[in-house]
């Protein structure tokens, strides 16, 4: 019973491809993250949509776009993709109001030859 | 702006060593305090973290941190090191108000020699 998960685990594309990638949170969370972690481990959050609704949006390009259908789906969408998109992409979830600790997916890595 | 620093990017121990990770913060306020720690491949699991009260916190796997408010800092400790502890540590803190957004560290990798 996987609690974030995240599909495709792996991903391989071409520069100027659009690719998305999906995430389900099975723990009744209402608030959800995507973050960025790139080739020097650094993890920069990207994303937050909190029941369904937009709360924190970092300086992202406009070509990555965020849709939350329901509280338990975060997606992301990525067009136009670029050499720098290669990274690992982390769903995470949190309950809103308590303790602040955020779950984590096993992470997406996108390849962009 | 808040910022989270872990000056160690690579550490090495061997196997049944203690071990120390620093963590030093900058916020406005006292926040949130976590440990991550990432194994290869896989995605990051919480080992402990500080909201308030005693500043000793035990966390899973034998680790505890020390929050201590006048160095703005959250070292994590582990009194004896197992091989399987060989990953990668992340330190974040949050504030609810922010958005509920965690800031991570920069991370410190551990290595475990036998």
């Amino acid at each position: 019973d996987t609690a974030v998960s995240q599909t495709p685990k792996y991903l391989v594309t071409q520069m100027g491809n659009d690719k998305s990638i999906k995430c389900e949170q099975n723990l009744g969370h209402d608030t959800m993250y995507w973050y960025k972690q790139d080739s020097k481990k650094f993890l920069k959050i990207m994303f937050s949509y909190n029941n369904k609704e937009l709360i924190i949006n970092e300086t992202v390009p406009n070509r990555f776009s965020p849709k939350s259908p329901d509280k338990a789906h975060l997606n992301l969408h990525i067009n136009s993709l670029e050499l720098g998109d290669s990274a690992v992409y982390f769903c995470a979830s949190r309950r809103s109001g308590q303790s602040g600790e955020l779950f984590f997916g096993e992470g997406s890595r996108l390849t962009v030859l | 702006a808040q910022s989270v620093t872990q000056p160690d990017i690579h550490i090495t121990v061997s196997e049944g060593a203690s071990l120390e990770l620093r963590c030093n913060y900058s916020y406005g306020a006292t926040p949130y305090l976590f440990w991550y720690v990432q194994s290869p491949g896989q995605g990051l699991q919480l080992l402990l973290k500080y909201f308030s009260g005693d500043t000793l916190v035990q966390g899973i796997k034998g680790f505890e941190a020390e929050f201590k408010r006048s160095q703005s800092s959250f070292n994590l400790r582990k009194p004896s090191v197992h091989w399987s502890d060989a990953a990668e540590y992340f330190c974040a803190v949050g504030l609810l108000a922010a958005g509920n957004k965690l800031t991570f560290g920069g991370g410190t990798r551990v290595l475990v020699k036998p």
